[in-house]
């Protein structure tokens, strides 16, 4: 069975500060997607890894994938409150996404 | 068009009532998924269509739950004899053919039922 699983699930941090999200995943495959999510709102596409050692960033935001190791990681830069959102690291396997629980992310002022 | 549209965006019904949520994909998406967000939780799978082949019911949590597509575009999900249980935001998603491309979702229809 494949598993998803995201640390940590909550997240307070200041502005300014970084600190990196983990998607951990329980069998083989090279595709990994990242998403955000706002309250009451539906899924943004972030990322899409295709393969080991992929890096991808956009703003403050960096994506990169170990296929070895089975995991990803979504590492956010001196943050800012509009990075607020939950993130949903998803896997690709069988012909569908199976997604991690989600880390929701408060940046404070 | 430009995006997944999904209807209703809300739908407040009687526990024991059927319910029907309708997903139109992006024109050229052959890929459609329906998924299941409940308050506070991640994202569980319900059903999967590609093109013409039979779709992936796996993930249906029971048979009260139906899907349809028709022509390879748009997409009905059916929940029968709703359960209060089954309130939750129902999104679909479609993908265009090709590795690499990203699944676009709708922003969702919200099913409460009361």
């Amino acid at each position: 069975e494949l598993k998803v699983e995201q640390n940590p699930l909550f997240l307070s941090m200041q502005e300014g500060k970084n600190y990196t999200i983990y998607c951990n995943y329980s069998t083989t495959s090279d595709r990994l997607y990242w998403y955000r999510q706002d309250p009451g709102k539906s899924l943004e596409s972030l990322f899409v890894l295709l393969s080991n050692g992929a890096v991808k960033q956009e703003g403050r935001l960096m994506a990169s994938l170990d296929t070895k190791a089975r995991l990803s990681t979504l590492h956010i830069t001196a943050a800012v409150h509009d990075l607020s959102a939950t993130y949903f690291c998803g896997l690709y396997g069988n012909e569908k996404l199976t997604f991690g629980t989600g880390t929701r992310l408060t940046i404070i002022p | 068009g430009a995006g997944v549209s999904q209807s209703p965006s809300n739908k407040v019904t009687e526990k024991g009532k059927d319910v029907e949520l309708r997903c139109d994909p992006i024109s050229g998406h052959t890929a459609l998924y329906w998924y299941r967000q409940s308050l506070g939780q991640g994202l569980e799978f319900l059903i999967y269509f590609q093109g013409n082949s039979a779709p992936d019911k796996s993930g249906l949590p029971s048979d009260r739950f139906s899907a349809e597509r028709t022509g390879g575009s748009v997409s009905t999900l059916t929940i029968q004899r709703t359960q209060q249980e089954d309130s939750a935001v129902y999104l679909c998603a479609s993908r265009r053919p090709g590795q690499g491309y990203g699944y676009t979702f709708g922003s969702g229809t919200r099913l409460t039922v009361v």
